[in-house]
């Protein structure tokens, strides 16, 4: 079946670059997801991206695409303590059943 | 706008009594979805509904859980009996058609003793 793969940790300096890495396995993926999830909270979406696109950019955060290797990534600029979280990938068809990685824990140190 | 709103935030119940819990999608929004979350299997999703109509069960674990949407404004997830081994966060979220942007609500926290 689908599979979304992430790396579970990653600990930056804060002003450093975060870059949060995930490798999905459904070649028909239409959509693919970043959200963020602080302790106790629910899920936030941070950005999405079109299968047909290479990158997308809002304002720190910078989503890379690379469809022929099945490889997401996100990068936050400037990373800040308040970045410090949990970040979920996720793949979904256009019908519409979201696979979700197992997330990767944004450790931010100051 | 309010969001996804999901009742009860917490419930604590003993092991055989029966759970709802409650989901209020984004007014407008015609998909809705049911998710949990554990840390042994990460975030799953159990159901979804389109124009309340359920489209995809397949996730449900077992005829012990049941959904429901009676109406575009409401949907129930039921466990009935509970077992401790259905603690978890379940998250309902919701999407409008033609929009890539799925909302989560804050999720419901089960602990079954």
């Amino acid at each position: 079946g689908e599979d979304v793969e992430q790396s579970l940790f990653l600990s930056v300096r804060e002003g450093d670059s975060s870059v949060i890495n995930c490798t999905y396995t459904d070649s028909s993926s239409t959509y693919l997801y970043w959200y963020k999830q602080e302790p106790g909270a629910g899920l936030q979406l941070l950005t999405y991206i079109f299968s047909n696109m290479d990158m997308k950019q809002d304002q720190r955060l910078t989503v890379l695409l690379n469809k022929k290797d099945k490889h997401l990534s996100l990068r936050i600029a400037d990373t800040q303590t308040g970045d410090s979280a949990i970040y979920f990938c996720a793949s979904a068809r256009a019908t519409n059943k979201l696979i979700f990685g197992t997330g990767t824990l944004l450790a931010v140190q100051p | 706008d309010a969001g996804v709103i999901q009742s009860p935030r917490h419930e604590v119940t003993e092991m055989g009594q029966e759970v709802t819990l409650r989901c209020k999608p984004i007014s407008g929004h015609d998909y809705l979805f049911w998710y949990r979350q554990t840390m042994m299997r990460g975030l799953e999703l159990l159901i979804y509904f389109n124009n309340n109509v359920p489209i995809d069960d397949s996730g449900m674990p077992e005829d012990r859980f049941s959904a429901k949407m009676p109406n575009a404004s409401f949907s129930t997830l039921k466990i009935q009996p509970s077992e401790p081994r259905d603690s978890a966060v379940y998250f309902c979220a919701s999407r409008l058609q033609g929009s890539g942007e799925l909302f989560f609500g804050e999720g419901s926290r089960l602990t079954v003793l």
